[in-house]
């Protein structure tokens, strides 16, 4: 049973340049989440998506980044014009369909790493 | 004021010791409460969750105190694979109104076992 995964696992990108990070929650999984985490800082939750919805975006730049979760293929998280303050380790987890309920658990992919030069 | 706040850290311990973490969150709404552990340039992974009775796994106890907003992390009998940062992390509403929640995490607290 495969866990969640993340490609890239790394990915270098020159300032302007577009990132793309896809993520395949684990089977059965139909929430997903995506999270940033800065150089020696804590994850910050950026994204909540289900199936085609977009359910929580409040933790989401307001320019630059994009969130997906097409009914068919992994869940996307774009970013535009990449700067080097992009430069981060990207998580995504995902959770079985009690997803808005607070005793939901998360499971976290390996993270891909992007690097702005 | 930070939303989860951890221990500075690092703490340094020999194997068998005794290590406590301590974590306060500001959000009074917030509902579920995790320990996670992060290796070096790894995944977070569930280490426990957190109930107001307190939890305890093998070697790991877990406190909640939801009146002081305070959570703690007992580790025994440490081991060298002990060595990783811990995670406080809360699950609640990000604001009032919230359709849905979300996980707060700490900065974590770095813990290395020495031989």
């Amino acid at each position: 049973n495969a866990g969640v995964m993340q490609n890239p696992r790394h990915l270098v990108r020159r300032r302007g340049q577009e990132a793309r990070l896809r993520c395949s929650p684990m089977k059965g999984h139909s929430h997903v989440y995506w999270y940033r985490q800065l150089p020696e800082e804590g994850l910050k939750f950026m994204v909540y998506l289900q199936k085609e919805n977009i359910i929580d975006e409040s933790g989401m730049p307001k320019e630059r980044f994009s969130a997906e979760f097409p009914k068919e293929g992994p869940s996307i998280l774009r970013i535009q014009q990449v700067v080097r303050g992009d430069s981060a380790a990207y998580f995504c987890a995902s959770s079985q369909q009690l997803g808005h309920l607070f005793t939901d658990t998360q499971y976290f992919g390996p993270g891909t790493r992007l690097t702005v030069l | 004021r930070k939303e989860v706040e951890q221990d500075p850290g690092p703490f340094n311990v020999p194997e068998g010791a005794t290590v406590a973490f301590n974590c306060t969150y500001s959000n009074s709404a917030s509902q579920s409460f995790f320990w996670y552990r992060q290796d070096c340039r790894k995944e977070p992974k569930l280490l426990m969750s957190v109930y107001s009775s307190g939890n305890e796994d093998g070697r790991f106890t877990a406190q909640l105190n939801r009146a002081s907003q305070y959570i703690s992390l007992l580790i025994r009998d440490s081991k060298l694979s002990d060595s990783a940062t811990y995670l406080c992390v809360v699950n609640g509403p990000a604001y009032s109104g919230a359709g849905s929640y979300q996980l707060t995490f700490g900065k974590g607290t770095k813990l290395s076992v020495i031989p």
